[in-house]
């Protein structure tokens, strides 16, 4: 099975800060990776599908990058809406594994 | 615009079955397959299985191998998922989800599932 990680785990943050978060697989995934972002009593929200393509209607301070083991989720300027849990999400011959999560709060 | 309506949450002895239901609309329902994933609370999502409504081909995570079986009905587009021999450890919100692209684009509200004797 694949597993993901996530660093950090938890991220505080102030609104105009520029945010990274860091999912890595436990194998080669290619670009089979996707982000969400869930708040409390949410749905998680779709973000990034294929590592880096912006769901549609996702602001375009969200971007993904990555390929192979190593992904990255950037918030090019934080802000209040954007104060949840993000998760990574890996797909392989139609297996999902998701990452732990991690949250981003006020600082 | 595309919908996943879930059943209601339930209440169930360990030991029991749950069927959750999810009823889509806005899309043809055969044409994009659908994931399960659920969440205790206060803890991470938990991805356990996704169908094929079309071809109704199933594949499930190993942990609940064994014990989840998701099936459909094409006529009213519904897709369930059951999950037996319930434990405590099985409380959470259990989630529908249409796959789109190897994500899931659009989620059902979720359905609360409480086991407790």
């Amino acid at each position: 099975d694949i597993q993901m990680t996530q660093s950090p785990s938890t991220l505080s943050a102030s609104v105009g800060d520029r945010v990274t978060i860091t999912c890595r697989a436990s194998q080669s995934i290619s670009s089979w990776l996707a982000w969400y972002q869930q708040k409390p009593g949410k749905a998680p929200k779709l973000l990034i599908y294929k590592a880096s393509s912006l769901e549609s209607g996702v602001p375009s301070r969200f971007s993904g990058s990555g390929s192979g083991t190593e992904f990255t989720l950037t918030i090019s300027s934080l802000q209040p809406d954007d104060f949840a849990t993000y998760y990574c999400q890996q797909y392989n011959s139609y297996w999902f594994t998701f990452g732990p999560g991690t949250k981003v709060d006020i600082k | 615009q595309v919908q996943l309506v879930q059943s209601g949450a339930e209440v169930k002895k360990p030991g029991a079955s749950v069927k959750v239901s999810c009823k889509a609309s806005g899309y043809t329902f055969t044409s994009y397959d659908i994931n399960w994933v659920r969440q205790a609370t206060g803890q991470g999502l938990e991805w356990m299985g996704w169908m094929n409504p079309n071809s109704g081909n199933t594949g499930y995570a190993q942990k609940f191998q064994g014990r989840v079986t998701m099936t459909r009905n094409t006529s009213i587009s519904t897709a369930y998922m059951e999950l037996s021999s319930l434990r405590s450890e099985d409380t959470a919100v259990y989630y529908c989800a249409r796959i789109s692209s190897s994500s899931s684009d659009y989620w059902g509200q979720g359905t609360l599932v409480t086991v407790s004797s």
